[in-house]
């Protein structure tokens, strides 16, 4: 099993540019989530999903979307960066009914200039 | 809605001492407790949990913490801290149902003097 793969891992944009962060998993795990973490603040939970055409809103949202339309794939869409979005993310993904032990990515690093 | 807090932002210990970081939490009800670790520049490495039952729990890397209902508190243990343990500890909590997200705090970073 690869677990929890992103990409890229590193990424740069301009103001006002989109992108994608691509998150996959093969653990057949039906809950998946995105994190932020900025210094100082710990990880803070963007979207999550728990399953495929469910998503809802963690503790900050604005400025992202997401979409669930497979169990492996949970993408994270930045519409409009902005510097504010300068972060590490990383994805998770754990399995409902067992251990609800999360599984991480290892994160990609955005810097928005 | 549940929060974290962990009151220390940075703990230095020298090697060989024990160690506590502390995570209180708020919830309405009895909530999923986990300790993760992060290396620098690494991803989040589940250190242990607690789910129910005993309320003293054991973890890799020789960690333990107890989860204690009246305080709110899952405090973390260590009796005697490596060189290798100096990183940053996130406590977390998730809600006792499925569909429910995981909160994280904002974390502890733990410097070790050799």
């Amino acid at each position: 099993n690869a677990g929890v793969t992103q990409t890229p891992k590193f990424q740069v944009l301009k103001t006002g540019q989109s992108m994608t962060l691509q998150c996959a998993q093969d653990m057949n795990h039906e809950y998946m989530s995105w994190y932020r973490q900025d210094p100082g603040m710990g990880l803070r939970l963007i979207h999550y999903s728990v399953g495929a055409g469910i998503t809802d809103q963690g503790e900050v949202p604005n400025g992202y979307n997401v979409s669930r339309s497979t169990t492996e794939d949970f993408p994270l869409r930045l519409l409009s960066a902005a510097p504010s979005q300068t972060s590490v993310y990383f994805c998770a993904s754990r399995d409902l009914e067992f251990s609800y032990e999360q599984y991480f990515g290892p994160g990609t690093r955005l810097t928005v200039t | 809605a549940q929060s974290v807090t962990q009151p220390d932002i940075h703990i230095t210990v020298s090697e060989g001492a024990s160690l506590e970081l502390r995570c209180n939490y708020s919830y309405g009800a009895t909530p999923y407790l986990f300790w993760y670790v992060q290396s620098p520049g690494q991803g989040l490495q589940l250190l242990l949990k607690y789910f129910s039952g005993d309320t003293l729990v054991q973890g890799i890397k020789g960690f333990e913490a107890e989860f204690k209902r009246s305080q709110s508190s899952f405090n973390l243990r260590k009796p005697s801290v490596h060189w290798s343990d100096a990183a940053e500890y996130f406590c977390a909590v998730g809600a006792r149902t499925s569909y429910d997200k995981v909160i994280f705090g904002p974390g502890t970073s733990l410097s070790v003097i050799p």
